[in-house]
């Protein structure tokens, strides 16, 4: 009954792969992210997505490539990876509405610990 | 713009000893505020969180905090620290009018000592 679960925990690929990670969550959110947390812990949001629709696109590079199938899934496709793209990448949803709503709580995966090699 | 600044990446306190991590937001409305715990290599957990009303707010595993608006400051509390605190604290905020997403302070490392 995992809330927002990612996959998968550990990556470790070569520079120049190209490579996805999965989100999916059972909490029927509207919204979804992703964060990046690098290698000082700092956490920055990349991407936001209401109702697959791209809300939030950070300074990202284009080779980070969202998608969002449906509401309760949000991939994150990365093409052509680098070195600098090693963090741990976290997945997290959000309502945007109900009694108890609060803007920006988020509900955090599990993250995917990226190494690029 | 909002921004949260975390004072002090690392402390550490001995086993029972008050926890107090510092906490400041910049911004010209006060906004929600939130208190993650990441213990090592898992995700972020919502420990407590601000909106309104009383700013003394209570939050899971012992911990508190208290908005105090005059100070811009959120700073969380333990009055005894146990072993398993130890984690890193990040504190959060929301803008009340923009996007709904976080910024994150950078985090403080909480180790305590037997």
């Amino acid at each position: 009954d995992t809330a927002v679960s990612q996959t998968p925990k550990y990556l470790v690929t070569q520079m120049g792969n190209d490579k996805s990670i999965k989100c999916e969550q059972n909490l029927g959110h509207d919204t979804m992210y992703w964060y990046k947390q690098d290698s000082k812990k700092f956490l920055k949001i990349m991407f936001s997505y209401n109702n697959k629709e791209l809300i939030i696109n950070e300074t990202v590079p284009n080779r980070f490539s969202p998608k969002s199938p449906d509401k309760a899934h949000l991939n994150l496709h990365i093409n052509s990876l680098e070195l600098g793209d090693s963090a741990v990448y976290f997945c997290a949803s959000s309502p945007t509405s109900g009694r108890y709503w609060v803007k920006g709580e988020a509900f955090f995966g599990q993250g995917t610990r990226l190494t690029v090699v | 713009a909002q921004s949260v600044t975390q004072l002090g990446s690392h402390v550490s306190v001995s086993e029972g000893a008050l926890v107090l991590l510092r906490c400041n937001y910049s911004s010209s409305v006060p906004p929600y505020l939130f208190w993650y715990v990441q213990y090592p290599n898992q995700g972020l957990q919502l420990l407590l969180k601000y909106t309104t009303g009383a700013t003394l707010v209570k939050g899971i595993n012992g911990f508190e905090a208290e908005f105090k608006k005059s100070e811009t400051s959120f700073h969380l509390t333990k009055p005894s620290a146990h072993m398993s605190d130890a984690a890193e604290y990040f504190c959060a905020v929301s803008d009340k009018t923009g996007a709904n997403n976080l910024f994150f302070g950078t985090g403080t490392r909480l180790t305590v000592i037997p």
